[in-house]
């Protein structure tokens, strides 16, 4: 069964050091994306990637980075991680630029910065 | 870009009534697609139902329909005889054509259905 699988589904990490959001999709989709999620602000884009090799600065880019290596896998990078950047994160993968088909969703990543 | 507006922070319903959550959306494509997720207690974030802006029929899906009015910028989902497994957030979402189909969600409404 097709699906997006994320990993850490928690991670708690320290102040200034580095944290890797992984994502897999076995859609075959070209597009993916990440989102995080706080209280009163729903889902907000981070960046996204329309193939392998792409990245596109979303909304809310500050402070991350992405790297999409294949078809199939798309991180979130966090340099050097803040308290701000405690939040729920979601990677979720689309078909192309003309799809009318909807997202798959992954079960989210908690991170917490302490 | 396109904006997504969910005023209704929370609502409560007595269980088997119906409810209907408010979305309004701003965009200058001519043809676009508006989206409703709901996100499960678990997180889980699962699609709904889609209304394609050059279709005048309101989509059904079960138990869920959309009331959308065009000229309102409008898109209202309505649950009919709501279950107690209804209870969860639901997100208003459109999609950006122009832009590799980048979903912009609203702040979401947190539905509880009681008994």
């Amino acid at each position: 069964e097709a699906a997006v699988t994320q990993s850490p589904r928690n991670k708690v990490a320290v102040t200034g050091g580095k944290v890797t959001l992984s994502c897999n999709q076995t859609n075959n989709h070209n597009n993916m994306y990440w989102y995080r999620q706080d209280t009163g602000h729903g889902l907000r884009l981070i960046h996204y990637s329309y193939g392998a090799g792409s990245t596109e600065k979303g909304d809310i880019p500050d402070g991350y980075k992405a790297s999409r290596p294949s078809q199939e896998n798309f991180s979130l990078i966090l340099e050097l991680a803040t308290p701000s950047q405690t939040s729920v994160y979601f990677c979720a993968s689309g078909e192309g630029q003309g799809s009318n088909s909807d997202y798959t969703f992954g079960s989210g990543t908690r991170l917490l910065v302490i | 870009a396109q904006k997504v507006t969910q005023t209704q922070t929370s609502i409560s319903v007595v269980e088997k009534t119906t409810v209907t959550m408010d979305c309004v959306y701003e965009t200058r494509d001519s043809s676009y697609f508006l989206f409703w997720y709901k996100q499960t207690a678990s997180g889980e974030i699962v699609f709904l139902i889609r209304q394609d802006s050059y279709k005048k029929k309101n989509a059904t899906v079960g138990h869920y329909s959309l009331n959308f009015q065009k000229p309102k910028s409008s898109i209202g989902l309505i649950i009919t005889a709501t279950q107690i497994e209804d209870s969860a957030v639901y997100f208003c979402a459109m999609r950006d054509m122009s832009n590799y189909n980048v979903l912009y969600f609203g702040s979401g409404t947190k539905l509880t259905v009681e008994p």
